[in-house]
């Protein structure tokens, strides 16, 4: 099966801070990512669509300042939490497909997730 | 049994019994559906999945059905194991769009000697 890395698998940050996570597919290109955000004992809430080479799509209620995505190639995504809270602390998960599945193929391929904690 | 915990529900059962656990999605429209399972401190891990145009579909000690009428999804597993204790999530999505995952609440299945 495709392969999805995201690093790091941890991250502790001061509060006033911004971090860095990254998502890439090893073996297949993705023109399409979703970042999703899970807090303890609760569901998958999806964040964001990443497009490569154009603007993420967010969904309602999350913040585009707060959570700056950018798709700069077709195995690379990165999510940055900028000016980082106490609040932001959460499990931050990534998903991509595999295009080469073609038009109409639906299944995700998830990261390993990014534990954030803010100080 | 089941019993609600502070936001996930759970399912307790013996080694050896099968499970159910169920879902409810909320769009008609979704076409496509999946089945996951999260490990404490990991990614989801795809199970299983199921199209709009099936009711039932089969894998290797699990089976999903889909009741498109009530929107309701199940997963059954077979001679559970303890290696099956985890989070269990149904995502929804509809392909016409652009293929965006949709989460259930989660089921946390917990498997006793």
């Amino acid at each position: 099966g495709a392969v999805v890395s995201q690093h790091p698998s941890w991250v502790i940050c001061k509060s006033g801070t911004s971090v860095k996570i990254e998502c890439r597919s090893l073996d297949f290109q993705a023109t399409t990512m979703f970042w999703y955000r899970q807090f303890p004992k609760q569901s998958l809430m999806l964040m964001a669509t990443s497009n490569e080479g154009s603007k993420a799509t967010y969904e309602q209620g999350v913040e585009k300042d707060k959570f700056l995505i950018n798709h700069a190639s077709l195995t690379l995504s990165t999510l940055t939490v900028t000016s980082a809270h106490p609040e932001d602390s959460s499990f931050y998960i990534c998903s991509a497909r595999d295009e080469r599945r073609g038009v109409g193929n639906t299944e995700a391929f998830f990261g390993q997730g990014t534990r954030l904690t803010v100080v | 049994g089941e019993s609600v915990g502070l936001h996930l529900p759970t399912l307790s059962v013996q080694e050896g019994d099968n499970s159910i656990i169920n879902c409810a999605y909320s769009n008609s429209a979704s076409d496509y559906f999946i089945w996951y399972k999260q490990e404490s401190g990991k990614g989801p891990q795809f199970i299983i999945d199921i199209r709009s145009n099936m009711d039932k579909r089969q894998g290797q000690r699990v089976t999903v059905l889909l009741n498109k009428t009530v929107k309701h999804l199940s997963l059954q597993i077979a001679a559970t194991q303890p290696g099956d204790s985890a989070v269990y999530f149904c995502a929804e999505t509809y392909s016409g769009g652009y293929n965006k995952l949709i989460f259930g609440a989660g089921t946390r299945l917990a498997v006793h000697p």
